[in-house]
């Protein structure tokens, strides 16, 4: 049973536009949620989080939004950049229990100039 | 601050040989994971621990998968008997937690060790 779902494996962005990377999951327990970025022959590096008392969480050129109703949150990339070029990982967990970190199955991120 | 450190990077072996990996966590945190990558898809946890107990293992296949975590600091991960299914990258994490807060911190993860069954 795939609880984090990421249906997009792969998206193709022009540098400087939006990058908007979905992820949908299936428990109503999971109240964080969690993005990774990897590059290739490195592990997951931690990019953003927001917790589900939010519906936002901005960083930078990254924003996280939530809508707890649709269980679904997405990752924007403004303006994108060729260095932004990786695979996006989707998590999630439930804070109050044994907090296990449940991976979607990625999206191939590629920006061009 | 140094990362979570994991060796070997790469290891081939032969189907039915056993094989070991090990994890040395940022110093001070709590929590300790091990994850599989199979190629193409999101890494899958075989096993978490806190400080030096089991948190979860419910998905270590345990007839071949072994952890444990020394003093509840390094880990190692042994597979004997290995399988072609087992060529995956075995990625380790760990996270500051202490099962205290009220919201999840994020887990910081290592290079992975790449293993292919041949």
């Amino acid at each position: 049973d795939q609880q984090v779902k990421q249906n997009s494996p792969s998206l193709s962005v022009q540098e400087g536009r939006i990058s908007i990377l979905n992820c949908d999951y299936t428990n109503s327990m999971f109240d964080y949620f969690l993005w990774y970025k990897k590059y290739p022959a490195e592990g997951p590096t931690f990019l953003i989080s927001i917790s589900s008392i939010k519906d936002k969480n901005e960083d930078g050129r990254f924003t996280v939004f939530l809508n707890k109703s649709a269980k679904h949150l997405s990752l924007h990339i403004v303006p994108s950049q060729p260095g932004d070029s990786a695979v996006y990982f989707c998590a999630a967990l439930r804070s109050y229990n044994t907090d296990k970190l449940i991976f979607g199955t990625g999206t191939r991120l590629q920006v061009f100039p | 601050e140094a990362g979570v450190a994991q060796s070997p990077r790469y290891k081939i072996i032969e189907k039915r040989q056993s094989v070991a990996f090990w994890c040395n966590p940022i110093s001070g945190h709590a929590t300790l994971y091990w994850y599989q990558q199979i190629l193409g898809q999101g890494p899958k946890l075989l096993i978490q621990f806190q400080n030096n107990g089991v948190v979860d293992d419910s998905q270590l296949p345990k007839d071949r998968f072994s952890a444990e975590r020394l003093k509840g600091v390094d880990s190692t991960l042994k597979i004997q008997p290995a399988k072609l299914e087992d060529s995956a990258v075995y990625l380790c994490a760990s996270s500051l937690d202490t099962g205290q807060r009220v919201f999840g911190t994020e887990a910081f993860f290592g290079q992975g060790t790449r293993l292919t069954v041949v």
